[in-house]
């Protein structure tokens, strides 16, 4: 089974940078995804962390620790409509399971 | 390719009544995945299906649950005997999985479902 631990909610000031951590233990590995997610609409994939190490994509970054079943999604110079829901993902064999998100609320 | 598309984006049904879903996955995608979400929560897996095979079942899938892509294109899932727990956004999404890299999904825009 999964387990897929991220915090529930997150406030930061426009312009900052935000760190949302998600933890997760899984049966197999084949992968570790973000989403954001705004109210009311699908998920939208942000980034994918297969290997150990920092992948960078513009102000979002994600690193993932696989020994320790560790990722965080790093977002920089923060901006009013990066106000969303964050969902970490773990996709093992043949699909992929979603913590439950972390609101983040970006205030001016 | 306009995306992932799924019909109705609002149901409002009675409760006891029968509802039917439909996704349009990316046409060059093999995967296709049934999620349920409700407010507050991630995505819950449901089914999924490679072309038109259905491969795995969540336990959250009761027998009044019924998923099938008859053509490995687009897919329903029905629902039989609504209840009101089963009010929840449904999404679907696909992917293309072959060789090499993993890739994540495109989800749809989700039918909301409110069973009254």
């Amino acid at each position: 089974g999964q387990n897929i631990d991220q915090p529930t909610e997150m406030t930061a000031t426009e312009g900052a940078i935000v760190q949302i951590n998600c933890t997760y233990q899984t049966s197999g590995f084949n992968g570790l995804f973000w989403y954001q997610q705004h109210a009311g609409e699908a998920p939208t994939f942000l980034s994918y962390n297969v290997l150990d190490g920092l992948e960078e994509k513009g102000r979002f970054s994600s690193f993932l620790s696989r020994s320790k079943g560790y990722s965080y999604l790093l977002l920089k110079e923060l901006q009013m409509k990066d106000s969303a829901s964050y969902l970490c993902a773990v996709r093992d064999t043949n699909d992929m399971r979603f913590g439950a998100g972390t609101r983040l609320t970006v205030k001016p | 390719d306009t995306g992932v598309s799924q019909d109705p984006r609002h149901k409002i049904t009675k409760r006891g009544q029968n509802v039917t879903f439909r996704c349009d996955p990316i046409s060059e995608h093999n995967r296709l995945y049934w999620y349920r979400q409700t407010l507050g929560q991630g995505p819950e897996f449901l089914t999924y299906f490679q072309n038109e095979a259905q491969l795995e079942k969540s336990r959250l899938l009761s027998d009044r649950f019924s998923a099938e892509r008859p053509k490995g294109s687009f897919s329903t899932l029905e629902i039989q005997r609504t209840e009101q727990g089963d009010s929840a956004m449904y999404l679907c999404a696909s992917s293309q999985d072959t060789e090499g890299p993993i890739y994540g999904y495109t989800f749809g825009s989700g039918t909301r479902l409110t069973v009254v």
